[in-house]
């Protein structure tokens, strides 16, 4: 199994919403990244967790806020976003823990469209 | 100026053609250097990962770094209408956790 399952597809939500988005996988990678992605721009890191622990957290604002159940979960919680959250919302994950054992090379997910109203 | 430029297209070519992608970096300290292909509202696809100059091939898929211009090239050969999609490179630094810094994407439209 060489994939990297994100759900839902789709998410419309109100500014007063809160919604999950979950990732899966079971290629026994230790590193899971959340990315976001605008049209036509590249993606764009948001969080890094090695070893189930967050190690990286590019100044998101605190309406994101993930969450490593387990190596193989990874989930990003919603809460009281913007319109100009809309993007595509990537989960990605590595065999290789970054910054510590080398280069990585990342498997992504097909991500959540996410629209918010 | 970005730290890695890629004309983000869109390149039209007719099906069979040889498709040359490009990117240029402006940081020699880049090491790591990698192609995703991404289909419209997919995640990004890892195709190629080369490690500094020299070049790589896969199939029809070849990676090539020129290290002394900073340039970054994937060349595909027989291209077929599959392989419309956006094209993005990526590097990165091979010392301590450094992101993946990507292109903007180039955008390959293969007619039948």
């Amino acid at each position: 199994d060489t994939e990297v399952t994100q759900t839902p597809k789709h998410l419309v939500m109100g500014m007063t919403n809160k919604k999950s988005l979950k990732c899966e996988q079971h290629m026994g990678h230790r590193a899971m990244y959340w990315y976001k992605q605008k049209a036509k721009k590249p993606p764009e890191l948001m969080f890094v967790y090695s070893y189930e622990k967050l190690s990286i957290n590019e100044s998101v604002p605190s309406r994101f806020s993930p969450e490593c159940p387990n190596s193989s979960l990874l989930n990003l919680h919603l809460h009281a976003l913007q319109p100009e959250d809309s993007a595509l919302y990537l989960c990605a994950s590595s065999s290789k823990v970054p910054g510590v054992q080398g280069n990585e090379k990342l498997f992504f997910g097909s991500g959540t469209q996410l629209s918010v109203l | 100026q970005k730290e890695v430029e890629q004309d983000p297209g869109p390149l039209s070519v007719p099906e069979g053609a040889i498709v040359s992608l490009n990117c240029t970096y402006s940081n020699s300290a880049f090491q790591y250097f990698m192609w995703y292909r991404q289909y419209s509202r997919k995640g990004p696809e890892l195709l190629m990962y080369t490690y500094s100059s020299g070049n790589k091939e896969d199939g029809r898929f070849t990676a090539q770094v020129d290290k002394s211009s900073k340039y970054i090239s994937l060349f595909i050969r027989d291209s077929q209408p599959s392989d419309s999609a956006t094209y993005l490179c990526a590097t990165r630094r091979t010392t301590g956790f450094q992101k993946l810094v990507f292109g903007t994407g180039t955008r390959l439209l293969v007619s039948p």
